[in-house]
């Protein structure tokens, strides 16, 4: 099974409704990372949680690091079309400091204006 | 602040041949990451480079390797080419932003490799 499962792998909304994204890992996260990637491109950095309960907002877009860290959820208010894309978590699992990230298979957002 | 250069951004090479993919990390960063997506398996970790020294390796076959030069900018190399290399490789360049030494990997665009 994955180390890091993201769900759900695909979402519809329309303009201007909330939405969210989880990801649950089989291990303790050191570090989760939240990339944004526009189909065939590079993955943007969106925001990185490092404790149990940290809880960090950029705009509309808002993601937590549950207590056990072993689960992270992104949630967008207001959605906007801006906001399609491939959403991935990526997790450190050997250490905070560790250059290498496990990624989850990605959540795909669409939203209709 | 230039970002993360990658080139080529596209090639088309055939089984058995050999590609030699090319990334320059944004000014500073020490550390060059490589990742190989493909829609079946995702986003894999293929090697880290830090000074000229790999300091860890995914699972893949010895078929694919990289390097790092002194000014850090890196280079990955695939031989013997196989219909399932057909990928998106990316590159990541980081630095240590925190205390606790997490790092925020920062990708370039990426080379979308199509083997025929």
């Amino acid at each position: 099974s994955q180390e890091l499962e993201q769900s759900p792998q695909s979402l519809i909304v329309q303009e201007g409704k909330n939405l969210t994204i989880n990801c649950t890992s089989s291990k303790t996260l050191y570090g989760l990372y939240w990339y944004k990637q526009k189909y065939g491109e590079g993955l943007i950095f969106l925001m990185m949680l490092q404790k149990g309960g940290e809880e960090k907002s950029h705009e509309k877009i808002t993601a937590k690091l549950d207590e056990k860290k072993q689960q992270s959820s992104l949630h967008i208010t207001a959605s906007q079309p801006s906001h399609a894309g491939i959403y991935l978590c990526g997790a450190a699992f050997t250490g905070a400091g560790s250059y290498q990230l496990t990624f989850g298979k990605g959540t795909k957002l669409s939203v209709i204006p | 602040k230039a970002g993360v250069t990658q080139t080529p951004r596209y090639l088309i090479k055939t089984r058995g041949q050999q590609v030699t993919l090319s990334c320059s990390p944004i000014s500073g960063h020490r550390s060059v990451s490589w990742y190989q997506q493909t829609p079946g398996q995702g986003l894999q970790f293929l090697f880290e480079y830090f000074s000229e020294t790999q300091r860890n390796k995914g699972n893949f076959p010895g078929r694919f390797s990289g390097r790092q030069f002194s000014n850090s900018r890196s280079e990955m190399n695939v031989s013997t080419l196989e219909l399932g290399d057909s990928a998106l490789y990316l590159c990541a360049s980081s630095r240590t932003i925190t205390r606790s030494g997490a790092n925020v990997l920062t990708f370039g665009a990426g080379s979308r490799l199509t083997v025929l």
